[in-house]
C-alpha cells in the first residue's frame, strides 16, 4: 500500500457526462500529480499541484480541470466526456516537488460508453 | 519539454535469465524513478535514483546523471517480474515525465 488513496476504483459513465475523481495524498505530502493512461499506452502527465497551487501543466484538455484543497486532497473533474477519455487515471504524491520520491495510488479506471 | 526514451520496447525472457533496461533523458533532472506496472495496473516503486547505484534483491539500478541515462538490471528473472517497467524523470521541480515503458514477459 503506497498510502495514496484514489476513489472510486472503477467508474462507468455515458458520453457527455461529468465525473469527479478524488485523490488523498500520503500523510505529509504536499505535492499531487495527475496522469492519464489510455489502453496499452504510457502515462501522460496532466497537472501538478503543490500545497494548493497549480505548479505544472501537461497535456490536459480544456474539458478537464483539477484543484487541490486546503486539506491537500485533490480532485480531477472531467466534463463533456468522450469515448476516447476512457482510461486509467492515476494520482501520485510526493513530499515537495519532483526532487522527492513520488508514490502512486491504485488508479481510477474510467469507462465512457 | 524533456524527452524520455526507454529501450527495448519489448523483451521476452526465459525464467532465470538476466536483463538490462535502459532509460535515456534529454535534459538535466532532479529525480529519476523506476516503476513496475503489474498486470493489475498497479504502479510499484522500484527505485528512487537520481544518481548512483542501488540494489534491492535481484534488482539493481544505476543512474549516470552527467550522461543522462539510467539502467535497470533484473537478474534471475521470475514469471512474477512480467509487466511494464517505466522510468520517470523529474525536472523543474514540478514536472515528472514518463518514458513509454519496456514490456517484459518472462516465460516459465
Amino acid at each position: 500500500d503506497s498510502g495514496v488513496t484514489q476513489t472510486p476504483k472503477h467508474l462507468i459513465t455515458a458520453t457527455g457526462q461529468r465525473v469527479t475523481l478524488r485523490c488523498s495524498p500520503r500523510s505529509g505530502d504536499l505535492s499531487v500529480y495527475w496522469y492519464q493512461q489510455s489502453l496499452d499506452q504510457g502515462l501522460q502527465f496532466l497537472i501538478q499541484y503543490y500545497n494548493g497551487e497549480e505548479r505544472a501543466k501537461g497535456n490536459i484538455l480544456e474539458r478537464f480541470s483539477a484543484q487541490q484543497f486546503p486539506d491537500l486532497h485533490s480532485e480531477l473533474n472531467l466534463s463533456s466526456l468522450e469515448l476516447g477519455d476512457s482510461a486509467l487515471y492515476f494520482c501520485a504524491s510526493s513530499v515537495t516537488g519532483t526532487g522527492t520520491e513520488a508514490f502512486f495510488g491504485q488508479g481510477t479506471r474510467l469507462t465512457v460508453v | 519539454g524533456i524527452q524520455v526514451e526507454q529501450s527495448p520496447p519489448d523483451l521476452i525472457l526465459q525464467e532465470g535469465a538476466n536483463s538490462t533496461l535502459r532509460c535515456n533523458f534529454s535534459d538535466s533532472v532532479n529525480n529519476l524513478q523506476w516503476f513496475h506496472q503489474n498486470p493489475w495496473g498497479q504502479l510499484i516503486n522500484l527505485f528512487y535514483i537520481p544518481s548512483g547505484t542501488k540494489q534491492n534483491g535481484r534488482l539493481s539500478a544505476t543512474t549516470v546523471a552527467t550522461e543522462r541515462y539510467s539502467l535497470l538490471y533484473i537478474s534471475s528473472s521470475q514469471t512474477t517480474d512480467s509487466g511494464v517497467y517505466f522510468c520517470a524523470v523529474g525536472y523543474n521541480n514540478n514536472d515528472m515525465r514518463f518514458g513509454a515503458g519496456t514490456r517484459l514477459t518472462v516465460k516459465p
